[in-house]
């Protein structure tokens, strides 16, 4: 079966770090465009990064220079490295898959999302 | 980045109704339009691609329309099931972004 499985969120302090995983199954993580998605508590969607299956990464202006996307080949798994979190980072994360696997695409498959909540 | 927008912002309709949503961009995004359906505490589905191409599995009461700026999801005879959230998005260029939603509520 096809599915993603994040993991890894929860509470922490403003300017602190957190470190998000999507483990996949019946498909290969470094053969596809992987993405974060975010969405704040009520809110909609917003689109936080990307990995391409060449290695290349793209950022939202609101992450660029705090997160890190990256994937680990044989775990087949993404990662998402949030630093110097903000209260506005405060969501639940989603990983998922461009349907193409190798062009920017819709999303076909996501995860089940993982909280991630930004308080003091 | 490209911006899109929904209309209505919600909808109240009835089982068995026909409804429409409206997405419109900011600049043309040819046909790079995907729909979504989100229901509570859920991630959010695919249900259409290429603004008019219906992923593999979705009920064909679902339909979309459109190219460069100005784009709809059509759902015919509403099911119970039908309720929730949807979300367009254009994956023209990145950042991808995504419209604010339209929250389709029973009547």
């Amino acid at each position: 079966e096809v599915q993603l499985v994040e993991s890894g969120g929860g509470l922490v302090q403003p300017g602190g770090s957190l470190r998000l995983s999507c483990a996949a199954s019946g498909f290969t993580v470094s053969s596809n465009y992987m993405s974060w998605v975010r969405q704040a508590p009520g809110k909609g969607l917003e689109w936080v990064s990307v990995i391409y299956s060449g290695g290349s990464t793209y950022y939202a202006d609101s992450v660029k220079g705090r997160f890190t996307i990256s994937r680990h080949n044989s775990k087949n798994t993404l990662y998402l490295q949030m630093n110097s979190l903000r209260a506005e980072d405060t969501a639940v994360y989603y990983c998922a898959r461009a349907r193409s696997g190798y062009s920017i695409d819709a999303f076909d498959i996501w995860g089940q999302g993982t909280m991630v909540t930004v308080s003091s | 980045a490209i911006r899109m927008t929904q209309s209505p912002s919600s909808l109240s309709a009835s089982t068995g109704d026909r409804v429409t949503i409206t997405c419109r961009a900011s600049q043309g995004i040819s046909s790079y339009l995907a729909w979504y359906q989100q229901k509570p505490g859920k991630a959010p589905k695919l249900l259409i691609y290429a603004a008019s191409t219906l992923q593999s599995g979705v009920p064909s009461r679902f339909s979309g329309s459109g190219s460069g700026t100005d784009f709809t999801l059509t759902i015919s005879c509403l099911q119970s099931e039908d309720f929730a959230t949807y979300y367009c998005q254009q994956y023209y260029s990145y950042p991808v972004t995504f419209g604010q939603g339209t929250r389709l509520e029973i009547k």
